[in-house]
């Protein structure tokens, strides 16, 4: 069945460092990709998504590609802030014609002055 | 424009006890899906209604659990009686229409603890 597996946490890194999630999917046909954010006490936002191959979704200075030769939806920062700090999940939607999600277990970041 | 309100936001109940979960989604959304995120795993679908009626309830984990959307509008989702591995925090979410593209909105979700 479908899937979506990302990278371990946690993440910790320092301000302004580079930040990269790794994510990847097992789907059958063509699914949209996205990423959620959780930040502390918070519900889920979505941050960003992408709904077809090669597509680059971008928010807030975040970015992920649609690679489908790879499976990937990685997401990417370039300079990190404090106030990143959450936990990220990395979803697709299945096919036939309702958007159910499947996500990924979530990596949490922390970032650090 | 109103997001997805979901009611109560924290709960703590003993095991055997009820609990219903309210969510009243987006207005227009005819979709409306449950999630819940057990011991700091990954989310799992729980089900999904399309207006009124229960579209995919393959993730409901077992019969303690009663989901229901009368009238179309807001859902409530009963946990009876309520086990300990059911602590975690049930999300409720809406879209519209048929089309896998349309954004999923999420509400800030109901956590649960069962002591």
């Amino acid at each position: 069945g479908n899937s979506v597996t990302q990278m371990e946490g946690p993440v910790t890194l320092s301000e302004e460092a580079f930040l990269t999630i790794n994510c990847t999917y097992t789907a059958t046909g063509y699914p949209s990709l996205f990423w959620y954010v959780q930040y502390p006490g918070e519900g889920l936002q979505l941050l960003l998504k992408a709904t077809k191959a090669d597509d680059k979704g971008s928010n807030k200075g975040f970015e992920a590609t649609y690679r489908k030769e790879t499976t990937s939806f990685h997401l990417e920062k370039g300079s990190v802030q404090v106030s990143d700090s959450a936990v990220y999940f990395c979803a697709l939607s299945e096919g036939g014609g309702y958007n159910k999600l499947i996500f990924g277990a979530g990596t949490r970041l922390a970032v650090h002055p | 424009e109103a997001g997805v309100t979901q009611f109560p936001s924290h709960s703590v109940i003993e095991k055997g006890q009820t609990v219903t979960l309210r969510c009243d989604p987006i207005s227009g959304h005819d979709n409306l899906y449950w999630y819940r995120r057990v011991m700091g795993k990954e989310i799992k679908f729980l089900l999904h209604f399309v207006k009124e009626s229960k579209q995919d309830e393959s993730g409901m984990p077992n019969n303690r659990f009663l989901a229901e959307r009368t009238g179309g509008t807001y859902s409530t989702l009963k946990v009876q009686p309520a086990e300990l591995e059911d602590s975690g925090v049930y999300f409720c979410a809406s879209s519209q229409g048929r089309d896998r593209r349309n954004t999923i909105y999420f509400g800030e979700g109901s956590w649960l603890t069962v002591v």
